[in-house]
């Protein structure tokens, strides 16, 4: 089945104790990206990769750092959780990033306490 | 900066019709895409469009006014399980770039 998966679905944290959450899919997609979803904010995108050892910083890239490795993961890592980071977070991706269909992950939901 | 508008929520009746609009102010166009994304849950795909007009798709249909920078979404026959949040987001530049979403519409269908 095609699909993106996330790791972990809930996570609940310390500030300042990294975390890495983890995406993968299984469609051989050039493009994936990483969102966080606010109340009254909509989706902003953190950061984006183009393919393996290609990514770009999207809107809301401070507290983030991302790798492309291999052309099916894309880890989100937060090497200094702060509260403000309490998001829901969504991987998504794409044959190609202008493709009309982009598919997303389940989420994970990160508490910073 | 890109600017993408909808109205932040909606109530409808089930069996009746919606129309959800999206206006947008961005440097650049290369298509607008509708998602649905229910309560919790991921984003799902609904619509594309890149040229004006309709595009029709069983009860959903939506249409694309790049002069006027505005687009809608119309929901016919609808039922409780429509009740989401529906989200609108443009291509702003060609090629492998990414999607500007909008802040989402949440829809409540009534009995």
């Amino acid at each position: 089945e095609a699909q993106v998966t996330q790791n972990p679905r809930y996570l609940i944290t310390v500030t300042g104790k990294k975390l890495t959450v983890t995406c993968s899919q299984n469609m051989n997609h050039e493009y994936m990206s990483w969102y966080r979803q606010d109340p009254g904010l909509g989706l902003r995108q953190i950061y984006y990769s183009m393919n393996v050892e290609v990514t770009d910083k999207g809107d809301v890239p401070e507290g983030y750092k991302v790798s492309r490795k291999e052309k099916r993961n894309f880890p989100l890592i937060l090497e200094s959780p702060s509260p403000n980071q309490t998001s829901l977070y969504f991987c998504a991706s794409s044959f190609v990033a202008g493709a009309e269909t982009q598919y997303f992950g389940p989420g994970t939901r990160l508490l910073v306490l | 900066g890109q600017n993408i508008d909808q109205p932040t929520e909606m109530t409808a009746t089930e069996g009746a019709i919606v129309q959800i609009n999206c206006t947008y102010q961005t440097s650049g166009f290369n298509g607008l895409f509708w998602y649905q994304q229910h309560a919790g849950e991921a984003p799902t795909f609904l619509s594309y469009n890149v040229l004006d007009g309709l595009e029709e798709k069983g009860r959903f249909s939506s249409f694309l006014s790049r002069s006027k920078g505005y687009s809608y979404l119309l929901l016919k026959e609808l039922q409780m399980k429509d009740s989401a949040s529906y989200l609108c987001a443009v291509r702003v530049y060609s090629g492998n770039t990414p999607l500007v979403f909008g802040k989402g519409t949440r829809l409540s269908v009534i009995a």
